[in-house]
C-alpha cells in the first residue's frame, strides 16, 4: 500500500487564486513528520513547510500552509494567492518514527504538477 | 545556506560502465540520501549514510552502491550501468536528530542517460 498518496497528477489555476494541493498517507507509527517539497523545472528540491504529528496548530510558511487533519490522515498544501513562479511539480513526503533518532529517508507521494495560467 | 552540490548536472554513460556520482554537502550534516526520481514514481530512496563509513539499503539499493570517507561527501555507484538505470539523481543531506529537524536540502540533481 502506497504510504503517500497525491490523487491530483496535474492542475491549472488562474494566478491569484487559492490552491489546494491533496496528500494523504498512512501510518501507524505515532510519530511522524509530514513535509511538501516543491520542484520546479530547474530540478531542485525546495523544501516548503513541515507538520509534526502532535503539532497542535497546522503549520504555516508565509503563502503556503498546511491543512493538517489527523483523524482523516490527511496534510493538504494550501498556496494563497498564486503567482506564476508557483507554476512547479509538488511533493508530499513523510518520515516516521519517534523523535530522537533515527536516519531514515523519506517517503515521497508522486507529485503534482502545478500550473499557474495568467 | 545550506549548499549541497553535485558533480555533474547532465551525464550520459554506454551500459556496463561503472559510474560514479559525487555529492557534498557544506553544513557537517550528519545525514546524506541518495534518492532516484523517475516520473509517475515520485522519488525512491536508494541508500543513506548517517556517519562516515556507515550506510544503509532504502527502498531500492539494487544495481547501486556508496561510499562515505569523508563526512561532508557521499558517493553513489553504479557499479556496471544499465539502461534501467538512466533516471534523475538526486543527493540531500540533513542535520536533524529529531523530526522537527528533518529537513532534507536537496542538490540541483543529475540528469543520467545510460545508452
Amino acid at each position: 500500500a502506497q504510504k503517500i498518496t497525491q490523487t491530483q497528477p496535474g492542475m491549472f489555476v488562474q494566478e491569484k487564486e487559492a490552491v489546494t494541493l491533496d496528500c494523504t498517507y498512512d501510518t501507524s507509527d505515532p510519530s511522524y513528520g509530514l513535509f511538501w517539497y516543491k520542484q520546479p523545472s530547474s530540478g531542485e528540491m525546495i523544501f516548503l513547510i513541515y507538520q509534526g504529528s502532535y503539532d497542535q496548530q497546522n503549520a504555516t510558511e508565509g503563502r503556503y500552509s498546511l491543512n493538517f487533519q489527523k483523524a482523516r490522515k490527511s496534510a493538504n498544501l494550501v498556496i494563497s494567492a498564486s503567482q506564476l513562479g508557483d507554476s512547479a511539480m509538488y511533493f508530499c513526503a513523510m518520515r516516521e518514527g519517534p523523535s530522537g533518532g533515527g536516519a531514515d529517508g523519506l517517503t515521497f507521494g508522486k507529485g503534482t504538477h502545478l500550473i499557474i495560467q495568467p | 545556506d545550506v549548499k549541497v552540490t553535485q558533480s555533474s548536472r547532465y551525464l550520459v554513460k554506454r551500459t556496463g560502465e561503472k559510474v560514479f556520482l559525487e555529492c557534498v554537502q557544506d553544513m557537517d550534516h550528519e545525514n546524506m540520501f541518495w534518492y532516484r526520481q523517475d516520473p509517475g514514481l515520485g522519488l525512491r530512496l536508494i541508500y543513506f549514510s548517517y556517519d562516515v563509513k556507515m550506510k544503509e539499503k532504502g527502498d531500492i539499493p539494487e544495481g547501486y552502491s556508496v561510499s562515505r570517507e569523508k563526512k561532508e561527501r557521499f558517493s553513489l555507484i553504479l557499479e556496471s550501468a544499465s539502461t534501467n538505470q538512466t533516471s534523475m539523481y538526486l543527493c540531500a543531506s540533513r542535520w536533524g536528530l529529531t523530526l522537527s529537524t528533518d529537513t532534507q536540502y536537496f542538490g540541483p540533481g543529475t540528469r543520467l542517460t545510460v545508452l
